[in-house]
C-alpha cells in the first residue's frame, strides 16, 4: 500500500500569507504526527494525534500554528501570517498507535517564506 | 532542548570501518529507536530498542540501551558508502510523545 504522502513538496509564500500543509497517513494508522526541521537540525515535535482523543499541541510554537485531522485521516498544518523564521521541512509521520511504536514518514513539504 | 541528544554531531570513516554514535536522554522512556534520514528528507526507522532490553541487533546494526544512564549507542559495524546519511535517535514515552534529537551526521569514504 501507500506511504505517507504529503503535499504540496514545495512551498514558497510571501511573508504575511498564510499557508496550508496537507498529511495523508497511511490508511489504519492511528496516530499523527508533525514536526518541523530547519536546515541540518534535528526534527523539532509540534503536534500528535492519537484517534478520537484530544491533541498533544505542546509543541506548536505559536499562536500562529494550528493543526486539524479530519475523520481520523487527513490532516492539514495551518500556518497564520507566515514569518521567514517558518522556513523549515515540515514531516509528517504516522504509526498504528500508541507507546512510540514505529513511525512512517513523509517526504516532507519545504516551506520558505520570502 | 530536545530531550535525545546525539554525539558526536559529525563522523567520517573509512568504508569497512565500524561507526559508533551515541544518544543521551533525560526522562523515562518506554523506548528508544533509531531512525536515518537521507538528504534532509523523509525519515526511515531502523530499530526499536524497549526500556527493559539492554541490547538488539538488526543485520550490521547492534544497539545498545542503559536506562541507569539514560543513554544509547547505536554501532554500524562493516560500514558502507550507502550507509552515509545523518542518524537521530528518538525517545518515546508512555503517553505516545516522541522527541528526536539533532542527530549525527555520518559520511562514509569509499
Amino acid at each position: 500500500g501507500a506511504g505517507v504522502s504529503q503535499s504540496p513538496s514545495n512551498k514558497v509564500t510571501e511573508k504575511g500569507k498564510d499557508v496550508e500543509l496537507r498529511c495523508d497517513p497511511i490508511s489504519g494508522h492511528t496516530a499523527l504526527y508533525w514536526y518541523r526541521q530547519s536546515l541540518g537540525q534535528g526534527l523539532e515535535f509540534l503536534i500528535y494525534f492519537q484517534g478520537n482523543s484530544a491533541p498533544d499541541k505542546s509543541g506548536l510554537p505559536s499562536d500562529r500554528f494550528s493543526a486539524e485531522r479530519t475523520g481520523g485521516s487527513v490532516s492539514t498544518l495551518t500556518i497564520q501570517r507566515t514569518q521567514q523564521e517558518d522556513s523549515a521541512v515540515y514531516l509528517c509521520a504516522s504509526s498504528l498507535g500508541t507507546s512510540g511504536i514505529e513511525q512512517y514518514f513523509g517526504p516532507g513539504t519545504r516551506l520558505t517564506v520570502t | 532542548s530536545q530531550q535525545g541528544e546525539e554525539d558526536p554531531q559529525a563522523l567520517s570513516i573509512q568504508e569497512g570501518e565500524n561507526a559508533t554514535m551515541n544518544c543521551s536522554y533525560k526522562t523515562s522512556i518506554n523506548n528508544l529507536q533509531w531512525y536515518r534520514q537521507n538528504s534532509g528528507r523523509g525519515l526511515v526507522h531502523l530499530i526499536l530498542i524497549r526500556s527493559n532490553e539492554r541490547e538488539k541487533h538488526s543485520g550490521r546494526l547492534r544497539v545498545t540501551l542503559d536506562t541507569s544512564k539514560k543513554s544509547s549507542s547505536l554501532l554500524i559495524t562493516a560500514s558502507r558508502a550507502a550507509d552515509t546519511a545523518s542518524y537521530f535517535c528518538a525517545t518515546h514515552t508512555n503517553a505516545g510523545k516522541s522527541t528526536f534529537g539533532d542527530g549525527t551526521t555520518l559520511t562514509v569514504k569509499p
